[in-house]
């Protein structure tokens, strides 16, 4: 099973600051590797298949890179409504599929 | 709009099964995988499976085998997730999700849209 790792684990920012997650494999998953957002209450969202490819409506503030084992979801000027949780999840060697333990950006 | 909602909370206690419903709306049900992951309360996310609802044929993670049934009914473009035997760590919400895609691209184990998500508690 891949393990998926993502630090740090709380990202504590201001409003339009950027914010850098990261997530690591413990294995190469290539670049089958996505993103999700997830809000209190609420499900969570895809915002980036694929490693770079941003989800349909996702503002293009949001960005994703990487491969192999490294990869990054970088915020470049946080929103008030950013704030939230964020997953990755891959599909390069399942099953299972699997996400990582999440990173949570709040308000500094 | 493409949708799928999900049945409301359940109440179970230990050893028994619960039986949670995903209704599909706005698109071909048949054309797209239905994928089941649970969220604990406080915890992240956990892959529970998938069913084709075409072929009917199911993948599920290995913590959940001999658990957890898979079905649909295409005649109410609906998904079920059963798991029996519940235990007080079951306790979690339930969410299906839809295969996602983007134009003429569709991946089959990226999730999106999501349910609205289902509470299942397990207490005596």
């Amino acid at each position: 099973e891949i393990v998926l790792t993502q630090s740090p684990a709380t990202l504590s920012l201001s409003p339009g600051e950027r914010a850098t997650l990261s997530c690591r494999a413990s294995q190469s998953v290539s670049s089958y590797l996505a993103w999700y957002q997830q809000k209190p209450g609420q499900a969570p969202r895809l915002l980036i298949y694929n490693a770079s490819n941003r989800a349909t409506g996702i503002p293009a503030r949001f960005s994703g890179s990487g491969s192999g084992t490294d990869f990054t979801l970088t915020i470049s000027s946080l929103e008030p409504e950013d704030f939230a949780v964020y997953y990755c999840q891959q599909r390069g060697n399942w099953p299972p599929l699997t996400f990582g333990p999440g990173t949570k950006v709040e308000i500094k | 709009q493409v949708q799928v909602v999900q049945s409301g909370a359940e109440v179970k206690k230990p050893g028994d099964s619960v039986k949670v419903s995903c209704k599909a709306s706005g698109y071909t049900f048949i054309d797209y995988y239905i994928h089941w992951v649970r969220q604990a309360p406080g915890q992240g996310l956990e892959w529970m499976g998938r069913i084709n609802p075409n072929s009917g044929g199911t993948n599920y993670a290995q913590k959940f085998l001999g658990r957890v049934t898979m079905t649909r009914d295409t005649s109410i473009s609906t998904a079920y997730m059963e798991l029996s035997r519940l235990r007080s760590d079951d306790t979690a919400v339930y969410y299906c999700a839809r295969s996602f895609c983007s134009g003429t691209s569709c991946f089959e184990n990226w999730f999106d849209p999501w349910g609205q998500g289902t509470l299942v508690t397990v207490s005596s």
